[in-house]
């Protein structure tokens, strides 16, 4: 059975300073991976998704994630934080085919300090 | 941007009666879901919709849930008797083909469900 699950439920960082959280998969089959953010009073939405293409996939508001299948890999990036990238962020995966299933990570809430 | 947009954005009820949570997906998506989040837990999948029928749904997703596209535009989930464990934040998504890997899902702001 496939499951996601991220390292940290809360991680706070300086503006400017690297933001990265961290996801973990387990799949029997190739996977597609997520990355959601959820702002305060807000829907998820998505940043980026991984479908066996590149490895390295850019999102949007600058985000970045890394596919790494030798260590299950696949963790959110930004190399400056914003106040604004204060948030909820959740990583999901998919099995490939036709399904709309979504299994999440537990979330990871991300805070940006002054 | 097109968005999903659901109705409440937060209910409360006694246990045991029965609850309708409202959604619009977006005009010219075909295929539905509901999800929803305990409260510290993770977001979980509930039910697909698509064709007026269920495509796929959880074990979450018991007899006393079901769902309906009454009309061209709206999605509904009911629980018919509702519990304390039921709840939970419900998220309503919508899609313009099945499946997550070639296809955005989209979700709406949510439905915070209180049962006391």
């Amino acid at each position: 059975a496939q499951s996601v699950t991220q390292l940290g439920s809360h991680v706070s960082v300086s503006e400017g300073a690297l933001v990265l959280l961290r996801c973990n998969y387990s799949s029997s089959v190739p996977p597609y991976l997520f990355w959601y953010v959820q702002y305060p009073n807000q829907g998820l939405q998505l940043l980026l998704k991984y479908t066996s293409a590149a490895t390295l996939v850019k999102g949007i508001n600058g985000f970045e994630a890394e596919f790494k299948k030798s260590e299950t890999s696949f963790h959110l990036t930004k190399p400056s934080a914003h106040m604004s990238d204060a948030a909820e962020y959740f990583c999901a995966v998919s099995e490939p085919g036709n399904t709309g299933k979504l299994i999440f990570g537990q979330g990871t809430t991300l805070q940006v300090k002054p | 941007e097109p968005e999903v947009t659901q109705t409440p954005s937060h209910q409360v009820t006694q246990m045991g009666q029965e609850v309708i949570l409202r959604c619009v997906p977006i005009s010219n998506h075909l295929y539905f879901y509901w999800y929803r989040q305990i409260l510290g837990q993770k977001v979980e999948f509930l039910v697909s919709f698509y064709n007026n029928e269920i495509s796929e749904k959880s074990e979450i997703f018991d007899d006393q849930f079901s769902v309906e596209r009454p009309d061209g535009s709206n999605f509904t989930l009911k629980i018919r008797s509702t519990k304390l464990e039921d709840s939970a934040m419900y998220f309503c998504a919508s899609s313009e083909a099945l499946g997550a890997a070639g296809n955005t899902i989209y979700f709406g702001e949510g439905s915070w469900l209180t049962v006391v």
